[in-house]
């Protein structure tokens, strides 16, 4: 299995409250990236990064921003939760020398 | 912007019987990969496909890439309940690693 962790595990917080969310990997993998799955959406993109400091939006960026300041680390925060943003959450990496992405378990935000 | 579309999005079988799953775009993709995920996980790589007609085969699924490389199929022959869980197709634009993800296939297969 890949070296992809995730912090918190569950989390539930108060609209308006700042939230960050971490992952980390002990594969040296180039790319990592965060989803969230919500019923009936399969994963969408929020925001990936292509090297420390490298980073761009996805699909779903809005309310959402990221930071890489080394490569194993990638923190994705919501600077003021809102409901909309209960979701769980995954992390995933790629080596870039291929098209594998190796997700986390997963974080459970729900946003009260 | 990019799209795949899945069908069907919910399927439930008794084991043994036959099913595909289909993941459609508008768009030529370079590759395309497929997912399985399980309740409380992240999705595990099943395959992926890069040579449009390739058919790539993992016991009892059968995945196919389609000859433009605009669709991709899954064939899943004598299903069983460990098949059971939510299938996604993947893909990025040509020369990019900035993924999207299909809206899933969620199977029950039914002892």
């Amino acid at each position: 299995d890949a070296g992809i962790t995730q912090s918190p595990r569950h989390k539930v917080t108060e609209t308006g409250t700042p939230v960050t969310l971490r992952c980390h990997q002990t594969e040296n993998h180039r790319y990592m990236y965060w989803y969230r799955q919500d019923p009936g959406h399969g994963l969408r993109l929020i925001h990936y990064s292509y090297g420390v400091k490298d980073t761009d939006k996805g699909e779903v960026s809005d309310g959402y921003s990221v930071s890489r300041s080394k490569t194993e680390d990638f923190l994705l925060t919501l600077e003021s939760a809102t409901s909309s943003q209960t979701s769980v959450y995954f992390c995933a990496i790629n080596s870039g020398r291929t098209d594998t992405q190796y997700f986390g378990p997963g974080t459970r935000l729900t946003v009260l | 912007t990019q799209l795949l579309e899945q069908s069907p999005q919910f399927l439930s079988i008794q084991e043994g019987e036959n099913l595909t799953v289909y993941c459609n775009s508008s768009s030529v993709f370079s590759s395309l990969q497929w997912y399985r995920q399980e309740p409380g996980e992240g999705p595990v790589l099943l395959v992926t496909v890069v040579t449009g007609g390739e058919v790539k085969k993992l016991k009892r699924l059968t995945f196919q890439f389609g000859d433009a490389r605009k669709d991709s199929s899954l064939h899943i022959t004598a299903a069983q309940p460990g098949d059971t869980g939510l299938y996604l197709c993947a893909g990025a634009p040509s020369g990019t690693y900035k993924y999207i993800f299909g809206t899933g296939t969620r199977l029950k297969v039914l002892a």
